[in-house]
């Protein structure tokens, strides 16, 4: 158990539909970081916080957004989803910019 | 952009086996992070190197940090069935981002 929790495991929506992911750093870590995952394909960094601001994006979808709060859990928004979009989606947290520690992952299905 | 290439991309071997995989970068990396995943799960970090040369241990784990530090080693020994799975090289590109770059993949199978 790496500590980094999320929420929920598995979602199934339709297309066109909104959806938020959420993520609980391990205790102590300030930045999150979230990436996507699609069918055995690698990580793609979609964005990181660190302390309730952004940090540094990567490939992300304008459909896509993210927060972190102050308690520094996090939140990721997707919308107007795609059936392109189903994928795994990890959240990581790190004390520093260095070992990242992986969440279980929330499974995204769009119909 | 910039890739993390791992090789091989997938391999067979037999229980018992010592297995070896690379990571290698078209820029340099001051970090080096190796991480397990199983199918559904999330990565697990196995090792991390911050030094160019350095050799670090875990178990029947053993990772290096090149010395040009554009790649990475990973060798496992004594291959046993519960080390199936795909193996990610991962880093930050020396640019002082923290977009962390993830490997392509290595994918394990363990025959018994």
């Amino acid at each position: 158990d790496s500590g980094v929790t999320q929420t929920p495991k598995h979602l199934i929506t339709a297309t066109g539909q909104r959806v938020t992911l959420r993520c609980s750093p391990r205790s102590g870590d300030l930045s999150v970081y979230w990436y996507q995952q699609s069918l055995d394909q690698g990580l793609q960094f979609l964005i990181q916080y660190y302390n309730g601001e952004e940090r540094a994006k990567g490939n992300i979808l304008e459909r896509f957004s993210a927060q972190q709060f102050p308690d520094l859990h996090s939140e990721l928004n997707l919308s107007s989803l795609e059936l392109g979009d189903s994928a795994l989606y990890f959240c990581a947290s790190s004390k520093l910019s260095r070992e990242q520690f992986f969440g279980p992952g929330t499974r995204l299905t769009v119909l | 952009g910039q890739q993390l290439n791992q090789s091989p991309q997938s391999m067979f071997i037999q229980e018992g086996e010592d297995v070896s995989m690379n990571c290698t970068s078209s820029s340099i990396f001051n970090t080096w992070l190796w991480y397990k995943q199983d199918p559904g799960e999330g990565p697990v970090l196995l090792i991390a190197l911050y030094k160019a040369g350095e050799l670090t241990s875990n178990g029947r784990l053993t990772a290096q940090f090149g010395i040009t530090r554009k790649d990475s080693f990973l060798n496992i020994s004594a291959s046993i069935p519960s080390d199936v799975g795909i193996y990610f090289c991962a880093g930050p590109p020396t640019s002082g981002t923290y977009k962390y770059i993830f490997g392509t993949g290595t994918r394990l199978k363990v025959l018994a």
